[in-house]
């Protein structure tokens, strides 16, 4: 079964703190994403990654980085955290455009990381 | 540039009466759309989408939405809505050709019994 796991569901941290939130997938997937959910807001789109140590911006990605080393791994990195970048954090992966049609844009989410900045 | 549009942050709805949650999009491309639902503590799931050909698409647990171009529209519906419908939907159409999706607010849909 297709799958996308978040290594941590809830944290708490405190302002200023580094924060990594993990995020793997066993499908070989070419792209992954990062989004945040906000109540009222919806899914705003933070990075992406289309390839192994490429990374693209999204419309959110101030405050944040990102790091692809491995295919089946998409980090999340918060270097200097901050009260307003409490959210959930979801991860997705999507396989690359040139595969088949029905594959083509459709994202598997993971379950979401909860955060809480201090 | 794309966006999404959800009408009413939040609808309730009766033990099997129509749902309808309404999407409307904007797109300078032939869009694909989908919808996807998020059950409390859960990541979102694909319900349905649209690529191309036939415009009234079927998805899972009896729900099915219709692409309509002359209205920019991507309404979902079920017939009959059940209490485990209750969740959030959100509407999306797709940006650019990696893949990444625009979603719209979400709509919380709520079933009284």
């Amino acid at each position: 079964d297709v799958k996308v796991t978040q290594s941590s569901r809830y944290l708490v941290k405190r302002t200023g703190e580094k924060v990594f939130l993990e995020c793997v997938q066993d499908m070989d997937h070419e792209n992954m994403f990062w989004y945040r959910q906000d109540p009222g807001l919806g899914l705003r789109l933070i990075y992406f990654s289309y390839d192994v140590k490429m990374k693209e911006k999204g419309d959110i990605p101030e405050g944040y980085s990102v790091s692809r080393e491995k295919k089946e791994r998409f980090s999340l990195i918060l270097e200097s955290a901050s009260t307003n970048q409490t959210s959930m954090y979801l991860c997705a992966s999507s396989p690359a455009v040139g595969g088949s049609i029905s594959g083509a844009n459709v994202l598997t989410f993971g379950a979401g990381s909860r955060l809480t900045v201090l | 540039a794309q966006s999404v549009t959800q009408l009413g942050s939040h609808v309730s709805v009766s033990e099997g009466a129509l749902v309808l949650l309404r999407c409307n999009y904007s797109s300078s491309v032939p869009p694909y759309l989908f919808w996807y639902v998020q059950y409390p503590n859960q990541g979102l799931q694909l319900l349905l989408k649209y690529t191309t050909g036939a415009t009234l698409v079927k998805g899972i647990n009896g729900f099915e939405a219709e692409f309509k171009k002359s209205e920019t529209s991507f309404h979902l519906t079920k017939p009959s809505a059940h209490m485990s419908d209750a969740a959030e939907y959100f509407c999306a159409v797709s940006k650019g050709s990696q893949g990444n999706l625009i979603f719209g607010k979400g709509t919380k849909l709520s079933v009284k019994p």
